[in-house]
């Protein structure tokens, strides 16, 4: 089982509010990434990290912005969430042998 | 551009029975391959994960088929359990890429 968490599990906001998602992992992996996932759908890459202070957008256009000052700590902003931002995103850390661990996500809600 | 892609969205199947969920990639450069199990409300879980050299791998109840010929990855599970009741993604990823590319994934849904 991985060790990789975030926070908060659910969270709703109204618009224009400014937004951290926490994730921290504890296996010590150097490389991190966060997706954005709608209901159904498949994973967007929207950041991901191959170590400290080493950050770089993804596939998906987003918004937000991310940091890496720890190896174990990758947060997510949002500087004024939208409802458009209404997403789950999930962070995730991957090993050695390319294996990728996934967080249970947070569900933003912005209305 | 590169793709992975399901072709089917939902699959039901009877309980005891074996299930088999495809996958087609275009990217021929992908060299690693993986399957996700995503329950309701949770985040991916690796099921199990294929490099480019083989073209069979096997699990505990879960066999993940290569085809790089026609650029097909299946996932096999045998004695479908309620418990295997989730959405399934397989995922891709070439030596020049950043991350793995997923698909839309598709439902599995076990009929007890």
């Amino acid at each position: 089982e991985a060790d990789i968490y975030q926070t908060p599990r659910y969270l709703v906001i109204g618009t224009g509010k400014k937004i951290t998602l926490e994730c921290s992992q504890t296996m010590g992996h150097d490389k991190m990434y966060w997706y954005q996932q709608d209901p159904g759908m498949e994973l967007h890459l929207i950041h991901y990290s191959y170590g400290v202070n080493s950050t770089e957008k993804g596939d998906l256009s987003s918004e937000s912005t991310v940091s890496r000052i720890r190896t174990e700590h990758f947060p997510l902003t949002l500087e004024s969430a939208r409802p458009s931002h209404t997403s789950q995103y999930l962070c995730a850390s991957r090993d050695h042998n390319e294996k990728l661990f996934f967080g249970s996500g947070t569900q933003l809600s912005v209305l | 551009g590169e793709s992975v892609g399901l072709h089917l969205p939902t699959l039901s199947v009877q309980e005891g029975d074996n299930s088999i969920i495809n996958c087609a990639y275009s990217n021929s450069a992908s060299d690693y391959f993986i399957w996700y199990k995503q329950e309701s409300g949770k985040g991916p879980q690796f099921i199990i994960d294929i490099r480019s050299n083989m073209d069979k791998r096997q699990g505990q109840r879960v066999t993940v088929l290569l085809n790089k010929t026609v650029k097909h990855l299946s996932l096999q599970i045998a004695a479908t359990q309620p418990g295997d009741s989730a959405v399934y993604f397989c995922a891709e990823m070439d030596t020049g890429r950043r991350a793995l590319t997923f698909g839309s994934g598709t439902r599995l849904q076990v009929q007890p």
